[in-house]
Formats: C-alpha cells, structure tokens, sequence
C-alpha cells in the first residue's frame, strides 16, 4: 500500500480564501483522524471518522472549519474563511479499530503545510 | 483524561552514546503504546508499538518497555548516531475509544 496519501503538501494562501485539504486513508482502514501540529501547542486532534461517520469532532477550533468523508478512501478538511493563526501542518492518519486485531498501528500521511498569510 | 509527558523536551548526546527517552502517562488502561519518529518537514514514522498485555519490543538498535503499573514507558536507542537526530514522541491508544494520547515530544541532537 502507498500509506497515507495528503494533498496538497504545501500551501500558501491569502486571508480570508477558503482552504481544502485532501487525504486518501490507507485501503482497509475504518478509523481516520485530522491532526494539526504547531510548535505552540504539538499535535492536536481535530475530528476522528469511523466507517466514514465523524466520531469526535469537539477538537475542531470554531465552525469555519469542517471534514467530510464521503467514502472509505476520501476524506477533506475544509477551512473557511481561513486566518493567519490556521497556518500549522495538518496531518491527516488512519488505523483499523482495536476490536479482533492485533498492532492497529496508527500510521500518518506526510502532512500538509499550511500557511496563511 | 489521559495526560501524556515526555522528558526532557530536548536532548543532545555525543555520537555512540547509548541513550533513554521517556514517556509518562496518567491512566494506565491503555490498548497500545507506540514510539514515533519526526524528521523535520515530515510526518510520524511508527518505531515501535507495544501491546498493552506486552512488556518491552525491540527493533534493531531501538528498545521500547511499558510499565503500566508505574505510567511508564522508556526508548532505549543502543550506540546513538547522527543519522538518529530527529524529534521522537510516544502516543498511548485509549481502551475505552479509539483516542490517541499523544506526548509533546522530544528533540534529540547526535553530535558527531
């Protein structure tokens, strides 16, 4: 497998644009979680998908951000209007659910870097 | 809920050294613990992971133990060299959900 796909791997983008980040989960996968790192404040979970349906969403900061997961391999992270303190690195991770398995190893995607200026 | 340490934030041994990070944590009902890896400008890497009803693993020059009675758990890495200066953080899997803990990491320099 190809691991945990993320676009766009960087991106710099005006106040105020409206910002959407991609991420194909690893095939087989059931859990899918959005992540933002800063060095203030390391990583932060924003919003957990299980079997395509948002679990926990009480990480993401205040309603202009918003994910999506239309099927088992796609998942977006839209934030709008976007702000100069949103610029972090947003990785996107998936793993299969504790029941039956053994590892469940949580594997991420390269990040997408995120700057708004 | 879970409360995850790790000390020291940052760490800098000569090469050859053999070195321990640590990893704390508040709630011992844990299904997993895992070490990762960071290189600057890169995601997480997965080192090592540690089932809940497991003492220690080993990958090649990397040990990683698990005291849960204690919140511990510990990275030995065995003749350190430079090409092991990344930034490296412990994250614990929650058993009553699919959570993950994840410490703020540290930062380990291998000087030549």
């Amino acid at each position: 497998d190809a691991g945990v796909i993320q676009s766009p791997r960087h991106e710099v983008t005006e106040m105020g644009q409206e910002v959407t980040l991609r991420c194909k989960p690893i095939s087989g996968h059931d859990y899918l979680f959005w992540y933002r790192q800063t060095m203030m404040r390391g990583l932060e979970l924003l919003i957990y998908f299980n079997n395509n349906v948002p679990i926990d969403d009480s990480g993401m900061p205040e309603d202009r951000f918003s994910a999506k997961m239309p099927n088992a391999s796609f998942s977006t992270l839209k934030i709008q209007p976007s702000e100069p303190r949103d610029s972090a690195v947003y990785f996107c991770a998936s793993t299969r659910g504790t029941g039956g398995h053994s590892g469940n190893t949580i594997y991420f995607g390269e990040g997408s870097w995120l700057t708004v200026v | 809920k879970q409360e995850v340490t790790q000390i020291p934030a940052a760490l800098s041994v000569p090469e050859g050294e053999n070195l321990v990070l640590n990893c704390s944590f508040t709630d011992s009902a844990i299904y997993n613990l895992q070490w990762f890896r960071q290189d600057p400008g890169k995601g997480l890497t997965s080192l090592l992971l540690i089932q809940s009803s497991q003492r220690e693993q080993t990958s090649g020059r990397l040990n990683a133990s698990l005291d849960k009675s204690s919140g511990r758990s510990t990275l030995y890495i065995a003749a350190s060299q430079p090409g092991d200066s990344a930034t490296y953080l412990c994250a614990l899997r929650g058993n009553t959900g699919n959570q993950f803990y994840f410490g703020t990491g540290t930062s380990l320099t291998v000087i030549p």
